[in-house]
């Protein structure tokens, strides 16, 4: 256990749907981070938050949307995904967004149909 | 732009060392990272180097070369359960000393075996 949980682990959905993942870390952190990780592909972060503010928008398709009500919850919100968007989203936290240690949650495995 | 190499696939005997090697290019760099990650499982950190030179953290140990743009990991003592991929991850200014990010290698799988 890393301190940060994910929600739904698994979530297949049709690309008319919406659907959005939850993230939440427990450690007292001031950053969040949500990572896409595709297969033969490094982690590539999507989105960065310090202190609730967004910091980082990593030219991520506006099909995905975060949001941080605050600094211990991060959402990512889904609509018309595309099949090449099924991945594992990685969300991690780290205890201000110049800190070198990052800690993963479990992750939530997406297919999209 | 930003780029990092490391092998894809590493394989060692129980009880041997092992070394992953990872070279970087970037701006802004303020050190490496490196992240163990079993399969189905969250990364996982494991070390960071900011100073040139050896980090030693039991029986993991980290190696880097601001000079040489350059870094490795070392693993002793190998271990069936150090059976998982291990991302090096260059740790970079991305607002001029507010806010940082994580740019991931592909990965080294290393596979133990008896």
């Amino acid at each position: 256990e890393t301190g940060v949980t994910q929600t739904p682990r698994h979530l297949v959905m049709g690309m008319t749907n919406k659907k959005s993942l939850k993230c939440e870390q427990h450690l007292g952190h001031n950053a969040m981070y949500w990572y896409k990780q595709s297969a033969k592909k490094p982690l590539e972060l999507m989105f960065v938050y310090s202190l609730e503010e967004r910091v980082e928008n990593n030219s991520v398709p506006s099909r995905f949307s975060p949001e941080c009500p605050n600094s211990s919850h991060l959402f990512l919100h889904l609509h018309t995904l595309q099949p090449e968007d099924s991945a594992l989203y990685l969300c991690a936290s780290s205890q201000d967004s110049v800190s070198n240690e990052q800690f993963f949650g479990p992750g939530t495995r997406l297919t999209v149909l | 732009g930003q780029s990092l190499e490391q092998p894809s696939e590493v394989t060692a005997v129980e009880g041997a060392i092992v070394q992953i090697n990872c070279t970087y290019q970037t701006s802004g760099f303020y050190g490496l990272s490196w992240y163990q990650q079993h399969d189905g499982g969250a990364p996982t950190f494991l070390s960071y180097n900011a100073l040139d030179g050896l980090e030693e953290t039991g029986r993991f140990s980290s190696f880097l070369s601001r000079s040489d743009s350059y870094g490795y990991l070392l693993l002793q003592e190998l271990q069936m359960k150090d059976s998982a991929s291990y991302f090096c991850a260059v740790l970079r200014d991305i607002t001029a000393g507010t806010a940082s990010k994580l740019t991931f290698g592909t990965g080294t799988r290393l596979q133990v075996t008896l």
